[in-house]
């Protein structure tokens, strides 16, 4: 069975600074990847995703993540974080039938 | 595009009653949508995957004659929570698939139920 695994449940950056979020995940085939970002009290909005090809993709807010095969890892990157982002971000891998698994979460808080 | 409403947003009712969250794709064909649960400062966690004119498909654990799904066409999708009680209160959020979407889940606002 497929599981995601974001080891860092709250996550603290200046605004301004770079960021990382960290995301590894096991799957026995080549796997769907997808970053989400949920606002309090609201529903996922779509970061970016991965399915296959080129494995830095860049996503919407100028968010980036990098697919690394050899790690299992989907980390999402951001060079200069914005008051804006905080909210909590969602690492998930598709399965079979479409079925999404998400990690725990991490939680962001930007210092101003 | 790919944008997939709920609603209500947020309901209260009485324990031993029946609340009904509906789930919408706006702009496109959902042949499969999702209903999750998300417990505060939780992970999503997957109820039921339901396929347009076909029964919904429960995860272990889900009671099936307590969350009612329905999806009778290729852009509503309900789930009607019977009977409920306070521990059902909860987030519950939709997602939905078709085309041009792909495999790509995209998902609704939410459901905020609170059961007194």
């Amino acid at each position: 069975a497929q599981s995601v695994t974001q080891p860092d449940i709250h996550i603290t950056v200046s605004e301004g600074a770079s960021l990382e979020l960290r995301c590894n995940y096991s799957y026995g085939a080549t796997p769907y990847l997808f970053w989400y970002v949920q606002s309090p009290g609201q529903g996922l909005q779509l970061l970016l995703k991965y399915f296959s090809g080129d494995t830095l993709v860049q996503g919407i807010k100028g968010f980036e993540a990098e697919f690394k095969r050899s790690q299992s890892s989907f980390n999402l990157r951001k060079p200069s974080v914005h008051w804006s982002d905080a909210a909590e971000y969602f690492c998930a891998v598709g399965a079979g039938g479409n079925k999404l698994t998400f990690g725990t979460g991490t939680q962001l808080k930007v210092e101003l | 595009g790919a944008v997939v409403s709920q609603h209500p947003s947020r309901v209260i009712c009485k324990s031993g009653t029946s609340v009904k969250i509906e789930c919408r794709s706006l702009d496109f064909q959902a042949t499969t949508m999702f209903w999750y649960r998300q417990f505060p400062k939780q992970s999503l966690m997957l109820m039921a995957t339901s396929n347009e004119g076909s029964k919904a498909t429960y995860e272990q654990g889900v009671e099936k004659d307590k969350f009612l799904i329905n999806h009778a066409s290729l852009t509503l999708s309900t789930l009607t929570v019977t009977s409920a009680h306070p521990e059902d209160s909860s987030f519950y959020i939709c997602s939905a698939i078709g085309q041009p979407s792909g495999e790509t889940q995209y998902f609704g606002p939410g459901t905020r139920l609170l059961v007194l």
